[in-house]
């Protein structure tokens, strides 16, 4: 049973564009999220949180939100550079991280 | 400041061969996890330690996977013996109570063949 769930595997955008990145939730425990970021033979970086408080939160061109009623949060990126190409990871977290499966996003030149 | 330390960074194995991972946290962060990636899926915990307790081993299958935190700092994964189906990335990650965030090692590629 999936607790957290990303149903996009691959998402391509323009460069310049807006990624949009989808997660999906389960348990109504989960009091905080995050987005990792994965490149090929490296280990998943931290990218943005938000808390359970929140609904959204900011970071240069990154920008989490969270809809609790809908359980349901998403990544922005805007404007989507080609080094934003990676594996995005939504994780949730009831005192330890519950991972998605995981999208892989392809900014186009 | 050093991020987490995993070695080897690929190792490659006969089924049934023992096989051990390494792992050195970030300095000071009190909890260690351990978890599994297969292809195409997100991590999944197999341990987590607090200092040099295990506090979460739910997912740690017992009769192949061992794992020790002597001292509360480096930690070792061990599988013996290793299975077709154990190939995987094994990583390791660090936090601290402060911290929202856990820290990710670049991670031990194992292949059983």
């Amino acid at each position: 049973d999936q607790q957290v769930k990303q149903n996009s595997p691959s998402l391509s955008v323009q460069e310049g564009r807006i990624s949009i990145l989808n997660c999906d939730y389960t348990n109504s425990m989960f009091d905080y999220f995050l987005w990792y970021k994965k490149y090929p033979a490296e280990g998943p970086t931290f990218l943005i949180s938000i808390s359970s408080i929140k609904d959204k939160n900011e970071d240069g061109r990154f920008t989490v939100f969270l809809n609790k009623s809908a359980k349901h949060l998403s990544l922005h990126i805007v404007p989507s550079q080609p080094g934003d190409s990676a594996v995005y990871f939504c994780a949730a977290s009831a005192g330890q991280l519950t991972f998605g499966s995981g999208t892989q996003l392809t900014v186009l030149p | 400041e050093a991020g987490v330390v995993q070695s080897p960074r690929y190792k490659i194995i006969e089924k049934k061969q023992p096989v051990a991972f390494w792992c050195n946290p970030i300095s000071g962060h009190n909890t260690l996890y351990w978890y599994l990636q297969n292809l195409g899926q997100g991590p999944e915990l197999l341990i987590r330690y607090e200092n040099e307790e295990a506090v979460d081993d739910s997912q740690l299958p017992k009769d192949r996977f061992s794992a020790e935190r002597l001292k509360g700092v480096d930690s070792t994964l061990k599988i013996q013996p290793a299975e077709l189906g154990d190939s995987a990335v094994y990583l390791c990650a660090s936090s601290s109570p402060s911290l929202g965030q856990a820290f990710f090692g670049q991670g031990t590629r194992l292949t059983v063949v």
